[in-house]
């Protein structure tokens, strides 16, 4: 199975600061990689998938790069709904598809 | 709209079969390019992939729990059913149904069941 590593596990970030979350996948996974958000208590949602398209009604702050094995989420300026935990996720050819261990963004 | 709703017990205990079913709206699993996915999540661990099923009955699992999954679809009540059998303390998760589009080089999980939570304990 391909192994997908986040870091850092936890990020102390102000309201309005620029946020980077990498994952790395064992092996390439070219731009078959997607990112959710997930709040407590809720189901995750679709962010970003392709690597770098954002899904129906994402906020332009959101903003995905990389591929092969190094990836990068991206929000330009924190709102305060943006605490939350992400996952990366590779989808490359069929199943197994697997995710992330999640980075928790927390107000500092 | 889509939308997807698990259901299932809250309570089993070990060694018993667990059956959820997901019951969804706003698509068809008839449809090409559409698939449904169980994903489970440990309290406080991150997301587990299970099983998938696509438009054509082809079906996916993980390989870490394959001898003990079964996913099936009812297109004519459009449920999709996920079976574990042998379940035990460390199956206590949440587990959510998930649509998937699966296009022709990207697939993704783009609308999310709440889940429903289920505990192991004798």
């Amino acid at each position: 199975d391909i192994v997908m590593t986040q870091s850092p596990a936890t990020l102390s970030v102000s309201p309005g600061q620029r946020v980077t979350l990498s994952c790395r996948a064992s092996q390439s996974v070219t731009t078959h990689l997607a990112w959710f958000q997930q709040k407590p208590g809720q189901a995750p949602r679709l962010l970003i998938y392709a690597a770098s398209t954002r899904a129906s009604g994402i906020p332009a702050r959101f903003s995905g790069s990389g591929s092969g094995t190094e990836f990068t989420l991206t929000i330009s300026s924190l709102q305060s709904e943006d605490f939350a935990v992400y996952y990366c996720q590779q989808y490359n050819g069929w199943p197994p598809w697997t995710f992330g261990q999640g980075t928790k963004v927390e107000i500092k | 709209q889509i939308t997807l709703k698990e259901s299932g017990p809250t309570l089993v205990k070990p060694t018993q079969t667990l059956t959820l079913t997901c019951t969804f709206s706003g698509f068809s699993l008839t449809t090409y390019g559409v698939g449904v996915d169980w994903i489970r999540q440990s309290p406080g661990k991150a997301l587990e992939w299970l099983a998938f099923i696509y438009w054509d009955d082809e079906k996916h699992y993980s390989p870490s729990l394959k001898s003990r999954l079964t996913i099936t679809k009812d297109t004519s009540k459009n449920q999709v059913v996920l079976t574990m059998t042998n379940i035990d303390p460390a199956d206590t998760a949440t587990y959510y149904c998930v649509h998937m589009v699966v296009g022709p080089s990207h697939y993704y999980m783009d609308v999310w069941g709440r889940g429903t939570t289920v505990s192991v304990s004798s």
